[in-house]
C-alpha cells in the first residue's frame, strides 16, 4: 500500500457543483495533515491544515478519520478557478518536517 | 513580500555539467526543503535543513549536495548532471511545527 493514496481522477464538474477528494495514508502515527492545490506547473500552495475535528475555510471544508486513516476535502459551489491538482499531504511520523506528498487529484471545473 | 526565490527558473545542462540551484526565504523560517517533482512520482524530498548548520538527506539524496549558507539561503549542486536528474526543483520553507511549506516557483533543469 502507498504511503498516500488519491484516487487521480481527473474529475469534471460544471460551475456551481459541489466536489469531494479523498486520500487515505498508511502510518497512524502521522500527526500533521495538509491541502495543497498545484496549478499546471506552479509551485505547490497550501490550501488548508487538516484537524482532528474538521475544518472549514469558505468553500472548503476538510475531514481527518483517525480511525479510518483518511482526510476528505470537500468544495462547495465549484469555480472555475479552482481547476487545479489537488495534492493530499501527511507527515512522516515523528517528524513534522518531513511531508509524504499524494500524486494528487486532478479537477476541471466547467463552464 | 517575495517569500521563497529560486534561480535560475530554466536550465539546460550537459551530461557531466555541474551546478547550482540557488534558494532564499525571506520569512525567516528555520526549515528549508529541496524537492524534485517527476511525472507520476510527486514530489519526493532530496535534502532538507531544519535549521542553520544542519543539513539531513531525504528520500533521494543521490547525485546532489546541498549547504545552508546562512538561516535565508539552502543552495543545491548537482556535481556531474545526468540524464536521471531532468526535472522540476522546488525549493521550500517552513516554520517549525504544524505548519505548511512555502514552495518558490520552481526550476526547471534538462539534462541532455
Amino acid at each position: 500500500r502507498k504511503e498516500v493514496e488519491q484516487d487521480p481522477g481527473p474529475f469534471n464538474v460544471p460551475e456551481g457543483a459541489t466536489v469531494a477528494f479523498n486520500c487515505t495514508y498508511s502510518n497512524s502515527a502521522s500527526q500533521s495533515f495538509f491541502w495543497y492545490r498545484q496549478d499546471c506547473r506552479k509551485e505547490p500552495k497550501l490550501l488548508m491544515s487538516v484537524y482532528s475535528s474538521g475544518n472549514e475555510d469558505g468553500r472548503f471544508t476538510a475531514q481527518l478519520n483517525r480511525a479510518s486513516q483518511y482526510i476528505s476535502l470537500l468544495i462547495r459551489d465549484s469555480k472555475l478557478s479552482d481547476s487545479a491538482t489537488y495534492l493530499c499531504v501527511v507527515n512522516v511520523a515523528g517528524n513534522n518536517r518531513k511531508l509524504i506528498w499524494g500524486l494528487g487529484t486532478s479537477l476541471a471545473v466547467n463552464p | 513580500n517575495a517569500g521563497v526565490t529560486q534561480t535560475p527558473k530554466f536550465q539546460v545542462l550537459k551530461t557531466g555539467q555541474s551546478m547550482t540551484l540557488q534558494c532564499a526565504q525571506d520569512m525567516n523560517h528555520n526549515s528549508m526543503y529541496w524537492y524534485r517533482q517527476d511525472p507520476g512520482m510527486g514530489l519526493r524530498l532530496i535534502y532538507y535543513s531544519a535549521s542553520e548548520g544542519t543539513t539531513d538527506k531525504g528520500e533521494v539524496p543521490n547525485g546532489y549536495n546541498v549547504s545552508r549558507l546562512n538561516k535565508r539561503e539552502f543552495s543545491l549542486r548537482l556535481e556531474s548532471a545526468a540524464p536521471s536528474q531532468t526535472s522540476v526543483y522546488f525549493c521550500a520553507s517552513s516554520e517549525a511545527g504544524n505548519y505548511g511549506y512555502t514552495f518558490g516557483s520552481g526550476t526547471r533543469l534538462t539534462v541532455v
